[in-house]
C-alpha cells in the first residue's frame, strides 16, 4: 500500500488560511469516508484533529475543517495561530482493510 | 477523555522478541477498533495493525505480517502487540491509537532493534 501524497511543507502568516492536500487513490480516499487528520508537535505524540473526513473531536477548534473530493482530501486551517505550527498527517482506510498515512506536511507560521 | 498509556519498549537484538502493551481508560474500550502506529526516528507515521472490539478481526501492514500479533484483553482494558523476528527497520516509537469521536493517541514507547 503506497503512502498518501501530501506536500512536504506549507506556510502562512498569522490570521491567514491554509489548505493541506492529501491525494490517494480509488482504493483508499476515494473508496470510503474514513479520512483522518492528526497534528504532531516536535517530540510529542500525535493529536487527532479530524475524523471521517470532516468531523472534529471535542476540544478541537472550529478553525480546523476537513473535506474530500474524489481521491483527494483537504485540511483547512483558518485564522492561523502560532501554536498551529506543527506536522500534519492525513490517513485513510483502504479496500485492503488497512490504514495508510500520508508522508506528513510541515506547517510553518511566518 | 481517552487516556492511552503504552509500555514494554526497549532495546532488543535483531531476531529477538518484545511485547508492547497499551492501557486504555476514559472510553468504553471494548467498543472501539484499536490501532498500533509507529514512527521511525525523524520519519513519518506508519500504520502497523488494528483489532476490532472483540478481538475476532485483525489486520496488519505487509511489513509486519507474519511477525507481529495484535491482541486485546477487554477485561483489563489493555491492547497488546507481540513482535517477533525483529529487524533493525522495526526501530521506532510505537503508538496505540483510537480514531473517531473519542479518539486519542498514547505517548508512545520506543523500540530499538540493534546488536
Amino acid at each position: 500500500q503506497s503512502a498518501l501524497t501530501q506536500p512536504a511543507s506549507v506556510s502562512g502568516s498569522p490570521g491567514q488560511s491554509i489548505i493541506i492536500s492529501c491525494t490517494g487513490t480509488s482504493s483508499d480516499i476515494g473508496a470510503y469516508n474514513y479520512v483522518s487528520w492528526c497534528q504532531q508537535h516536535p517530540g510529542k505524540a500525535p493529536k487527532p484533529m479530524i475524523y471521517e473526513v470532516s468531523n472534529r473531536p471535542s476540544g478541537v477548534p472550529d478553525r480546523f475543517s476537513g473535506s474530500k473530493s474524489g481521491n483527494t482530501a483537504s485540511l483547512t486551517i483558518s485564522g492561523l495561530q502560532a501554536e498551529d505550527e506543527a506536522d500534519y498527517y492525513c490517513s485513510s482506510y483502504t479496500t485492503s482493510h488497512t490504514w495508510v498515512f500520508g508522508g506528513g506536511t510541515k506547517l510553518t507560521v511566518l | 477523555e481517552v487516556q492511552l498509556v503504552e509500555s514494554g519498549g526497549g532495546l532488543v537484538q535483531p531476531g529477538g522478541s518484545l511485547r508492547l502493551a497499551c492501557a486504555a481508560s476514559g472510553l468504553t474500550h471494548s467498543n472501539y477498533w484499536m490501532n498500533w502506529v509507529r514512527q521511525a526516528p525523524e520519519k513519518g507515521l506508519v500504520w502497523v495493525s488494528r483489532i476490532n472490539s472483540d478481538g475476532s478481526i485483525t489486520n496488519y501492514a505487509d511489513s509486519v505480517k507474519g511477525r507481529f500479533t495484535i491482541s486485546r484483553d477487554n477485561a483489563k482494558n489493555t491492547l497488546y502487540l507481540q513482535m517477533n523476528s525483529l529487524r533493525a527497520e522495526d526501530t521506532a516509537v510505537y503508538y496505540c491509537a483510537v480514531w473517531g469521536a473519542s479518539g486519542g493517541w498514547g505517548q508512545g514507547t520506543l523500540v530499538t532493534v540493534s546488536s
